[in-house]
């Protein structure tokens, strides 16, 4: 069974600095994805960025980024030039492919932006 | 295009009442899940449908029941609330056969039940 771990449940970062967020997993298959959803104060799920295993190339989305590490099961987030509006539960999920594109998320990084 | 919906937002019910949170999409897709958020816990998958007329269970699926009867709509029911079902509900959604290949599951605002 895999598992997703997130060890770090709150974190802060000053406005405009950058702020990474850890993410680890668990899992015998070779073909998956990861992703990260930011779920702010409004409860509404949205995606940030998504990894495909097999690509080797760190995926980006404007501020954010990914650091993964595939023979270290390590998939962590860097959000660059905090934003207050990036103030939010963040959650790593992981997806088995194929499959039936089920996620196993992880219990969530708690991130406050500082003014 | 609403996306995805789940009504109600809030309920309470006392130990032993039923209920039924109801999930639409209007986005044809295929795939529809139900979560439950709870502190310190992530998400957590209760139930899941592949497919109009089809469900399966997820992690935590005791004391729950769900039904897909339109492709639409995917309902969770609860038949007899203990307070352990006191949570935040998602229902969300993705595409069979992904456009872009992506992946993303679409989600609703979620609803908050509390089981006293």
């Amino acid at each position: 069974a895999q598992t997703v771990t997130q060890s770090q449940p709150e974190m802060s970062v000053q406005e405009a600095e950058t702020v990474t967020l850890s993410c680890t997993y668990d899992t015998s298959e070779n073909n998956y994805y990861l992703f990260w959803y930011k779920q702010p104060p409004s409860r509404q799920m949205i995606l940030v960025i998504r990894q495909e295993a097999y690509k080797q190339q760190n995926a980006t989305e404007n501020r954010f980024s990914v650091n993964f590490q595939k023979a270290a099961k390590s998939f962590s987030l860097k959000i660059s030039d905090s934003q207050l509006g990036d103030t939010a539960m963040y959650f790593c999920a992981f997806m088995k492919h194929p499959g039936t594109y089920k996620y196993i998320f992880g219990t969530g990084t708690r991130l406050k932006v500082l003014a | 295009n609403a996306g995805v919906t789940q009504t109600p937002k809030f309920r309470v019910l006392k130990t032993g009442q039923s209920m039924t949170l109801l999930c639409a999409q209007d986005m044809n897709h295929e795939y529809m899940y139900w979560y439950r958020q709870d502190p310190g816990m992530g998400l957590r998958l209760i139930h899941y449908s592949v497919g109009e007329g089809t469900t399966a269970k997820g992690e935590v699926p005791d004391g729950y029941n769900v039904s897909r009867l339109k492709k639409q709509n995917f309902l969770l029911g609860l038949e007899s609330a203990a307070p352990s079902q006191t949570s935040v509900y998602f229902c969300a959604s993705s595409p069979f056969l992904p456009t872009k290949l992506d992946y993303e599951q679409y989600f609703g605002p979620g609803t908050r039940l509390t089981v006293t």
